[in-house]
């Protein structure tokens, strides 16, 4: 999985409470993304960043922030999970060699399940 | 932003045979085309991509093509194998690098 690990891999949490998954990398790249995957939605863009402090909103992004304090390390936290928020969340990271379509590489999967 | 329309969603094929999915977009600025293969509890793999200064792209049995005038691009494999079986995830990207994923289409190939 190209130097990408994502914890925790499996979680079950209750609705209300704060959930944070984490994304580590090893391949010191500069874009790191967050999606989630649901059935019939296929992977959509929650939050990215574009280097250390640095980051935005994807296409679904109510409900959800990120923090990047260092380059390896993508968080994404859930204020208050909600039963909405159940999904399975890959994590992502792009290098930047100024080329048009640079391959994004993703990491093992998060599977979030809010009771 | 960009929308992009995968078809079929599911699609069975005998061992041996072809499979083609097909993937529509949006956004004429999207000039980036990356096909992932998901297998059961992982993360996508990309197994391709096309941008689009190039028509076509093959890669031994797997190839690529783009059709920027009708705004769609498809992914063919041939001479297909259990191993192909997996979900598959065609996508689409503009100058902005952020990738719009189709919905997918799970592969099954019979043996």
């Amino acid at each position: 999985d190209a130097g990408i690990t994502q914890s925790p891999r499996h979680k079950v949490t209750e609705t209300g409470t704060p959930v944070t998954l984490r994304c580590h990398q090893t391949e010191n790249h500069r874009y790191m993304y967050w999606y989630r995957q649901d059935p019939g939605h296929g992977l959509r863009l929650i939050h990215y960043s574009y280097g250390v402090k640095d980051t935005d909103k994807g296409e679904v992004s109510d409900g959800y922030s990120v923090s990047r304090s260092k380059t390896e390390d993508f968080l994404l936290t859930l204020e208050s999970a909600t039963s909405s928020q159940t999904s399975v969340y890959f994590c992502a990271i792009r290098g930047d060699r100024g080329l048009v379509g640079e391959t994004q590489y993703f990491g093992p999967g998060t599977r979030l399940l809010v009771l | 932003g960009e929308n992009v329309e995968q078809h079929p969603s599911t699609l069975s094929v005998q061992e041996g045979d072809s499979a083609v999915i097909k993937c529509t977009y949006s956004d004429s600025a999207s000039n980036y085309f990356p096909w992932y293969k998901q297998e059961l509890g992982k993360g996508p793999q990309l197994i391709i991509d096309i941008r689009s200064n190039v028509g076509e792209k093959k890669d031994q049995r797997i190839a690529v093509t783009l059709n920027k005038t009708a705004k769609h691009f498809s992914l063919h494999i041939t001479e297909t194998q259990p191993e192909d079986s997996a979900v598959y995830f065609c996508a689409a990207s503009t100058w902005a690098n952020n990738l719009f994923f189709g919905t997918g289409t799970r592969l099954t190939v019979i043996p």
